[in-house]
């Protein structure tokens, strides 16, 4: 089975611009979650998607969405960057009530 | 909210001690408990999980024992290795299916 896979690995930016990333999880997996990771933090959750809906989300600005498509892939969209905003973007996919397996980050540099 | 306390943030150990890490919970009726290994530049792993219907589980020299009356669960690891240096969350998974991270913590192991 293929792991969860996110492009692009890596992503240099300049503030004000936006960018999307993308995510698909493990086949037969409905749950997406996303994460900001920076230097020396934890797991900074932004927002979980499941069957296409927004189930849950974090504390974060309105500059950060995300959305999924019905073969359960994901993009997360960040507008106006700032930044604060680079970091390590991780997404993560599971079945309902198990594990997650994480992808291998998308890392972001704003300049 | 629902949440998930880890402690100690750094924890640093002499090769070959022991090594525990706790967590607790505040939603009685989480029901599934990972812990997560982050090796420098890569991406969190499994390596050990439990379920709420067990106390204890083993996998050769790593641990994890719940006490579900305390809502606390801890991670255990033995004879302790230069390759065990990372960080390690934990998480718990919500009656509602959330799943929520602990802050993490950093072992170092010392030479």
């Amino acid at each position: 089975k293929a792991g969860v896979t996110q492009t692009p690995r890596y992503l240099i930016k300049t503030r004000g611009q936006q960018v999307t990333l993308s995510c698909s999880p493990i086949s037969g997996h409905r749950s997406v979650s996303w994460y900001q990771q920076t230097p020396g933090q934890g797991l900074q959750f932004l927002f979980e998607y499941f069957s296409e809906t927004q189930r849950n989300k974090g504390n974060f600005p309105g500059r950060f969405s995300g959305r999924q498509f019905s073969n359960s892939r994901s993009e997360m969209n960040v507008s106006t960057l700032e930044l604060g905003d680079s970091a390590l973007y991780l997404c993560a996919s599971r079945q309902s009530y198990n594990e997650q397996f994480f992808g291998p980050g998308t890392r972001l540099t704003v300049l | 909210g629902e949440n998930v306390e880890q402690h100690p943030s750094t924890l640093s150990v002499q090769e070959g001690d022991s090594a525990v890490i706790k967590c607790t919970y505040s939603d009685s009726a989480s029901n599934y408990f990972p812990w997560y290994k982050q090796e420098l530049g890569k991406r969190p792993q499994l390596i050990i999980d439990i379920r709420s219907n067990v106390g204890e589980k083993k996998d050769q020299r790593i641990a994890v024992t719940l006490n579900k009356t305390a809502k606390h669960f801890s991670l255990h690891i033995t004879e302790t290795q230069p390759e065990d240096s990372a960080v390690y969350f934990c998480a718990a998974i919500t009656w509602d299916d959330k799943i929520i991270f602990g802050k993490g913590t950093r072992l170092h192991i010392l030479p």
